[in-house]
């Protein structure tokens, strides 16, 4: 069985400051590891992907995100948020075989100005 | 390139009756996923195809229903709509499937409204 735990349903940040989003996980085999972007009234778009090559994973729009076994984690952050990154923010983890991805329940971020 | 495509974008269907949903990969693509997304939630897996065949099903009860085609576009089927079947639903598709992972490239999602 494979999980996602995402903390923090909402998150608020001021422009040009540090956005965390934090995402444990929960998977019986190696797993893979995500994070996807949603933007209102649009599907989604992957940010990023971890599938165990190096443990500090960069995306695009200057998020990165690290793996780390010991803690089952895999937070995303970004050192300066944008106006533009305002969106839903989804962790989600697949195991080999089929392409199950299974997500988070998201976390709304708001970037005040 | 053109991504994956959906359609319809939005409708509405009153309880008991069926509706059917389309999606076309990316050129190239084999696999299709199916995801249902309740206003609030994540994304929740359905099915997953390739090469016409299932590959995967999600706790979905049987009023869904899928199948894909020789040119890899697919249909997701219910049955007997229910208020609680209201949501946005995502078709991804990938180039393959199994040993590994392949990367999903989602569509714009049909929204499907019950009353």
């Amino acid at each position: 069985a494979q999980s996602v735990t995402q903390l923090g349903s909402h998150v608020s940040v001021s422009e040009g400051a540090l956005v965390l989003l934090r995402c444990n996980y929960s998977s019986s085999v190696p797993p893979y590891l995500f994070w996807y972007v949603q933007y209102p009234n649009q599907g989604l778009q992957l940010l990023l992907k971890y599938t165990s090559a190096a443990t500090l994973v960069k995306g695009i729009n200057g998020f990165e995100a690290e793996f780390k076994k010991s803690e089952t984690s895999f937070h995303l952050t970004k050192p300066s948020a944008h106006m533009s990154d305002a969106a839903e923010y989804f962790c989600a983890v697949a195991s080999g075989g089929y392409q199950k991805v299974t997500f988070g329940i998201g976390t709304k971020l708001q970037v005040i100005p | 390139d053109a991504g994956v495509t959906q359609s319809p974008t939005h409708l509405i269907k009153t309880r008991g009756q069926h509706v059917t949903l389309r999606c076309s990969p990316i050129s190239g693509h084999k696999s299709v996923s199916w995801y249902q997304q309740v206003l609030g939630q994540g994304p929740q897996f359905i099915f997953q195809y390739y090469e016409k065949e299932e590959r995967g099903r999600g706790n979905f009860p049987d009023r869904f229903s899928a199948r894909q085609f020789p040119n890899y576009s697919s249909e997701l089927n219910v049955n007997a709509l229910l208020l609680g079947d209201s949501a946005l639903y995502l078709c991804a598709s990938s180039l393959a499937s199994g040993g590994g992972f392949y990367e999903q490239y989602f569509g714009p999602g049909t929204r499907l409204t019950v009353t």
